[in-house]
């Protein structure tokens, strides 16, 4: 079965620090997609930063980074400068092959907290 | 606004009884998905459709049901059969199922809870 685990259920840290969410997973597939989501106290989730396993290169957008570890079956997000608004739970996400469709399983999440 | 939108977003239920929580999408997917999210566990996924008049079964549909009769639309019904119904439902959608680009839009959710 392929699962992903995030290892931290909550974290905190202060208004423009820098902050990395830990996420692993467990495949045998050589080709898939990995995701983080967010989910604001407003519930309403949105895509955060996603990347293709067989791109070396970790997907940059703006303050968002990830540290793709294709071996070691890891994928942290990293958040710079980080700001109130950054405040969510954190998801990070397979895709994978199930009953001929290809669809994401999600981890347990992380609750961010940014304090001013 | 293109977008998904879920209705109640609260709702509470007496045991035994059926509800059923409304999906309405406008962003002319495709695919549409349930998930349930519990504290700790993340989402889970129910059902999910490809195409209208179509659905298949995700990880945990046992006491659900769906129905995909407008692309629009993609209501979830909580069955008397589900044991433990209490839960954070979300909707979403995507452009097709098994989209590379991977993402998908979701709702606002449904808290539904059984007294």
């Amino acid at each position: 079965a392929q699962t992903v685990t995030q290892s931290q259920p909550e974290m905190s840290v202060q208004e423009a620090e820098t902050v990395t969410l830990s996420c692993t997973y467990d495949t045998s597939e050589n080709n898939y997609y990995l995701f983080w989501y967010k989910q604001p106290p407003s519930r309403q989730m949105i895509l955060v930063i996603r990347q293709e396993a067989y791109k070396q290169q970790n997907a940059t957008e703006n303050r968002f980074s990830v540290n793709f570890q294709k071996a070691a079956k890891s994928f942290s997000l990293k958040i710079s400068d980080s700001q109130l608004g950054d405040t969510a739970m954190y998801f990070c996400a397979f895709m994978k092959w199930y009953q001929g469709a290809q669809k994401l399983v999600f981890g347990q999440g992380t609750r961010l907290t940014i304090n001013p | 606004d293109g977008g998904i939108t879920q209705s109640p977003k609260y709702l509470f239920r007496k045991e035994g009884q059926n509800v059923t929580l409304s999906c309405e999408q406008n962003l002319n997917h495709d695919a549409m998905y349930w998930y349930r999210q519990d504290p700790g566990q993340g989402l889970r996924l129910i059902y999910y459709s490809q195409i209208v008049n179509d659905f298949q079964k995700g990880d945990i549909a046992e006491g659900y049901s769906v129905s995909r009769e407008k692309k629009e639309s993609f209501p979830l019904t909580v069955t008397s059969a589900q044991k433990n119904p209490t839960a954070f439902y979300l909707c979403a959608s995507s452009m097709w199922v098994g989209d590379p680009n991977g993402e998908l839009f979701f709702g606002e959710g449904s808290r539904l809870t059984v007294l």
